[in-house]
This record gives structure tokens, sequence and C-alpha cells, in this order.
């Protein structure tokens, strides 16, 4: 079975550039996470989704950020404009119902970098 | 605010030693407590998952114990291998949120 793919696993931009990742979850999974953690932390969660709707953004800075997960399968976060503090790496995770009995499973993640 | 905290940052010991990695969190109104491995370059990869009812969790050479009371946790890993290299992470579920720690480095001399 096919773990979570995210895409690309590197990128590199100027900042006040625009820049978007990607991610498939596990198939069959309801839940999707993307999550960002930066040097020598641990992962903070952006935004969590059940199905299509995003049930936790709280933590999304909106100014800047945006996701979607049209159909409930796929979905992509943005940035736009990137800033310095943005340098991250950005990692998508999914789960089948997102309930605690669950884990999470978690793709390789996008570095990100911004100069 | 739930803040999770390991201890140590960084550990460096000689194959076959037991060890054991702590995490402590503030808030004990949690739904579980999970421990994960990260391997440079790569993501998360779920190594036990404690739920709030439970004390302990075994897989192979690892134990993680649960004291949702005192706010801890440890990870027990016995006869480390090199392989054990890795960064190993602390998290707990309390509003279907995993909060984080910032993860115990960990290198296992050959």
């Amino acid at each position: 079975e096919a773990g979570v793919v995210q895409s690309p696993r590197y990128k590199i931009i100027e900042k006040k550039q625009p820049v978007a990742f990607w991610c498939n979850p596990i198939s069959g999974h309801n839940t999707l996470y993307w999550y960002r953690q930066n040097l020598g932390q641990g992962p903070e969660l952006l935004i969590r989704y059940e199905n299509e709707e995003a049930v936790d953004d709280s933590q999304l800075p909106k100014d800047r950020f945006s996701a979607e997960r049209l159909k409930g399968v796929d979905s992509t976060l943005k940035i736009q404009p990137a800033e310095l503090g943005d340098s991250a790496v950005y990692l998508c995770a999914s789960s089948y119902a997102g309930t605690p009995e669950e884990t999470q499973y978690f793709g390789p993640g996008t570095r990100l970098l911004v100069l | 605010k739930q803040e999770v905290t390991q201890i140590p940052a960084a550990l460096s010991v000689p194959e076959g030693e037991n060890l054991v990695l702590n995490c402590s969190f503030t808030d004990s109104a949690i739904y579980n407590l999970q421990w994960f491995r990260q391997d440079p370059g790569k993501g998360l990869t779920s190594l036990l998952l404690i739920q709030s009812s439970q004390r302990e969790q075994t897989s192979g050479r690892l134990n993680a114990s649960l004291d949702k009371s005192s706010g801890r946790s440890t990870l027990y890993i016995a006869a480390s291998q090199p392989g054990d290299s890795a960064t190993y992470l602390c998290a707990v579920d309390s509003s279907y949120k995993l909060i984080f720690g910032s993860g115990t480095r960990l290198l296992v001399r050959p």
C-alpha cells in the first residue's frame, strides 16, 4: 500500500514569491493534516480536514496561507507571498477517521527554503 | 495551553545500552500519547500509541509508559543498535490535535 505522497520534496524560492505544496493521502483516509516543522522543533498543526471540510484551521496564518482539499482526496497548501520565516519542512499526514484511537501516517515532507 | 517537553535534547550512547527518553506535558486531559521516530529528511513513523486509559505499550525492544496524573511518559529502548539512531518525538492528543515536543536526537555508536 502506498504511503502519503508529497511533492515537491524540495523547493527554493525568493521572498515574496508564491509557492504550493501537494499531498495525496493514503487511499481511504478521510482526515488530512498539514503540519509545519521548523528546524530543531516538533511539527505544528496548520490545518485539519475531514473529507473536504477544514475543521481546524486555527493555526493557519490566513493572511498568506491557504489550503484546499477538493473532492476530499488530494490537498494543496499555498503560501503567497512567502517570507523568510516560512522556511521549514511542510508535512502532510492522513488518518482514516481522525479519531484519537488512530495513528496518523506522515509523508516525507516538502523542505522549503525562502531566500 | 498544552506544552510538551522532551529531555534530553540529544543523547549519544554505545551500542547495546538500554536507554530512557523522557517526555512531560502540562495538561493531563489527553486522549492519547504517541511516540514517533523521524529519520533525517524523512517523515514521521509512529512507534507506539498509548490511550489515556492505558499505562504502557510494548513493541519489540520498545516500551512506552504513561503516567497521566504526573504528566509524564518514558520511552525505553532495550539493547540499542546503530539503526536506532534517529530523532524521537513525543506527541499528545488533547483536542483531536497532536502537540509535539521538540524531540530527542539519539545517536547509537557502533
